[in-house]
């Protein structure tokens, strides 16, 4: 049972250029998240998902978007990348929320230089 | 806007001691919370979860929570040097926990 699968592991960014951080899921969980953290800090939410063609903003979603197209797939798209954007991101689901864990992929580690 | 606070730490404490973590959180609304360990470079792993006031055991892991002071609380006897991490507290955002907002962690060094 794979989990949470997150691609690339590592990636290094110049300023202005575009990516898509990959999240794969496989325990069929509605619920779907993107967090970003800073060196020492907690998790910041970028954006969260409640089902296959629903996203919504968190608390820090400028620079990024994202689409959920299907139940297992999140992506998370970085326009016009920024030195402000490097951080550790992780993408998690969750069955419930309010009652259950949300389960974390291993983590892209994103360099803007 | 809900918010979740913890002291950062370091905490210390040696081998063999009780390690105690301490979370407030400020929406009086909350009715679930979490308890996640994060290694260094690692994702976080959930460790306990609790929705009742009172205790949770679990090993030596026990939680507590005090809805009316609003404070959530991790209990680590017998800390291992492998116990070292950072913990970090979650609470779902509202009420219908769409989401979860995390405390910035405590880190957490047991000496051998």
């Amino acid at each position: 049972n794979a989990g949470v699968t997150q691609t690339p592991k590592f990636r290094i960014l110049k300023i202005g250029q575009s990516m898509t951080l990959q999240c794969t899921q496989d325990m069929n969980h509605n619920y779907m998240y993107w967090y970003r953290q800073d060196p020492g800090m907690g998790l910041k939410l970028i954006y969260y998902s409640v089902g296959a063609g629903i996203t919504d903003k968190g608390e820090v979603p400028n620079g990024y978007n994202v689409s959920r197209s299907t139940t297992e797939d999140f992506p998370l798209r970085l326009e016009l990348a920024a030195p402000s954007q490097t951080s550790v991101y992780f993408c998690a689901s969750s069955y419930s929320p309010h009652s259950t864990e949300a389960f974390f992929g291993q983590g892209t580690r994103l360099t803007v230089v | 806007q809900k918010e979740v606070e913890q002291n950062s730490g370091p905490l210390s404490v040696p081998e063999g001691a009780i390690a105690s973590l301490n979370c407030t959180y400020s929406d009086r609304g909350s009715q679930s919370f979490f308890w996640y360990r994060q290694y260094s470079g690692k994702s976080p792993e959930l460790i306990m979860s609790i929705y009742s006031n009172g205790d949770k055991e679990d090993g030596r892991f026990t939680a507590q929570l005090n809805k009316a002071s609003q404070y959530v609380s991790l209990l680590i006897r017998d800390s291992q040097p492998s116990d070292s991490a950072t913990y970090l507290c979650a609470v779902p955002r509202d009420n219908y926990g769409q989401n979860f907002v995390f405390g910035p962690g405590t880190r957490l060094s047991v000496l051998p």
